[in-house]
C-alpha cells in the first residue's frame, strides 16, 4: 500500500539556517505529494503541493521538487526564522480520497 | 481562513457524559474527514464520508459515532469515552484526488 517515510525529529535550527526535510514514498500509481504544516495549537495548512515528476512546489520560501527516480519530495527553505516553527507533515494522495501522511516533524527555530 | 470550521474549540467531558463534535465547509468539496491526533504519534484517520456515505472505518471503537446529513456538515459522536482518547480531533474536506483543507480542531480532554 501507500506509504510515506519522513526523516525522524526533532529538528532545532538558529534562524536563517538552512532546513531540509526529507522524504521519500511508496506508491503504486501516480500521486499528487503535499507538504502540511501544523503551527502550535492549530490543525494542518496545505504549505505546498506537486501533482506530477519534476514538478515543483513553492511557498512562503518554502520548495519541494517531486522526485520519480528517487521517489523523493524533500523539503527545503534557504534561511528559517523563528515563525517557521512547526510540526511539517509530507503526504501523498493517489487519485483516491485519501491522505497517507508521514509521522510528522517538529521544527524548532532560535533566534 | 480555511473554510472548514469546528465547534467546539476546546471540550472537557467525564467517561459518562455525551457529547458531538461538529465540522462543517462551505468549500463544496464532496469527502469529509475525521482524524485524531495524539501526542507523539502520527496523524490517525477515523472516518471518510464521500458524498454522505460513509466509505472508510478505520477499526474506530465505537464509542465514536459519526454522522454526516450533508455534504457540508460532518458530526462526531461521543459516549462513554476513556481517558486515553484526550486528542486533538480534526475535520477535513476535500475533492476526489485532491489536497485536504483541515479545521482547527477540538482539543478533547475525558477525565
Amino acid at each position: 500500500g501507500d506509504s510515506v517515510t519522513q526523516m525522524e525529529g526533532p529538528v532545532t535550527l538558529s534562524e536563517e539556517a538552512f532546513l531540509t526535510i526529507n522524504c521519500t514514498y511508496t506508491a503504486t500509481g501516480y500521486p499528487s505529494l503535499f507538504w502540511y504544516v501544523q503551527y502550535p495549537g492549530e490543525g494542518l495548512q496545505l504549505l505546498l503541493k506537486a501533482t506530477k515528476a519534476d514538478d515543483k512546489g513553492s511557498n512562503k520560501g518554502f520548495e519541494a521538487t517531486y522526485r520519480k527516480e528517487t521517489t523523493s519530495f524533500h523539503l527545503e527553505k534557504g534561511s528559517v526564522q523563528v515563525s517557521d516553527s512547526a510540526v511539517y507533515f509530507c503526504a501523498l494522495s493517489d487519485n483516491d480520497y485519501k491522505l497517507s501522511f508521514g509521522a510528522g516533524t517538529t521544527v524548532t527555530v532560535r533566534a | 481562513e480555511t473554510g472548514v470550521t469546528q465547534t467546539p474549540r476546546h471540550l472537557v467531558m467525564g467517561m459518562t457524559n455525551k457529547k458531538s463534535l461538529k465540522c462543517e465547509q462551505h468549500l463544496g468539496h464532496n469527502a469529509m474527514y475525521w482524524y485524531k491526533q495524539s501526542a507523539k504519534k502520527p496523524l490517525e484517520l477515523m472516518f471518510v464520508y464521500n458524498f454522505k456515505e460513509q466509505t472508510e472505518n478505520n477499526s474506530v471503537p465505537s464509542r465514536f459515532s459519526p454522522e454526516c446529513p450533508n455534504s457540508s456538515h460532518l458530526f462526531l459522536h461521543l459516549h462513554t469515552l476513556q481517558p486515553e482518547d484526550s486528542a486533538l480531533y480534526l475535520c477535513a474536506s476535500s475533492l476526489q484526488g485532491s489536497e485536504q483543507f483541515f479545521g482547527p480542531g477540538t482539543r478533547l480532554t475525558v477525565l
